[in-house]
């Protein structure tokens, strides 16, 4: 199986800040990469695919990047909406999740 | 649009056989794959299997051996039964489409609201 290591656990941001967060996969995943966005009882929705592709529907201010076996999203602008937990997901073989980041406001 | 909900029993005994149905509309099921997620409370996501739109099966290894996962496209249902419950199977399941992206892989681009399980004597 392939691991999927992500980071930081948690996250505090003020308004309007831009964060980062990591993944990084035990091989090489060809941009088999996902973002998903969890709020509190709710179930993950979509942010992006192949890496850095928009969903439709996602704001701008959401971005991935990366290659290989490493990767990132960046929200730019942080607004309070934004509050959740974030999954990086492989697809690239049978999926597997990173931990999940837990962004919380400062 | 796209929609999938997930149906089922909400408490189970050690040792039974859960039953979980997710009903798809919007899109069929001999075109797109469906996959069964699940997350323990307050923990992350766990691929449990896929059926795919041929209708062939792939399990995660961890669960295989009590997994089964089938359909019936006419009524645009997948289900998904797992034997042999024990209380670390509870959590939240969903189930969920997979879409082909532009480099040929298949995201999970579509949740439903999941099914929470407890597995307690």
């Amino acid at each position: 199986d392939i691991q999927m290591t992500q980071s930081p656990a948690s996250l505090s941001a003020s308004l309007g800040e831009t964060v980062t967060i990591e993944c990084r996969a035990s091989e090489d995943i060809y941009n088999g990469l996902a973002w998903y966005q969890q709020k509190p009882g709710k179930s993950p929705q979509l942010l992006i695919y192949n890496a850095n592709s928009l969903h439709t529907g996602v704001p701008s201010r959401f971005s991935g990047s990366g290659s290989g076996t490493q990767y990132s999203l960046k929200i730019n602008s942080l607004q309070s909406e934004d509050v959740a937990s974030y999954f990086c997901q492989q697809y690239y073989n049978y999926p597997t999740f990173g931990g999940g980041t837990k962004l919380e406001l400062k | 649009q796209v929609q999938l909900e997930e149906s089922g029993p909400g408490l189970m005994q050690p040792s039974e056989t859960l039953s979980l149905t997710c009903t798809v509309s919007g899109f069929s099921l001999t075109s797109n794959g469906v996959g069964w997620v699940r997350q323990p409370l307050g923990k992350g996501l766990v691929w449990m299997g896929t059926i795919w739109a041929g209708g062939s099966t792939n399990y995660n290894s961890a669960v295989q051996s009590r997994l089964s996962i089938s359909r019936d496209t006419s009524k645009s249902q997948v289900f998904l039964k797992m034997n042999s419950l024990q209380p670390e199977d509870t959590g939240t399941y969903y189930c969920a489409r997979h879409e082909r992206d532009n480099q040929g892989g298949y995201v999970m681009d579509a949740w439903g609201q999941g099914a929470s399980v407890t597995v307690s004597s």
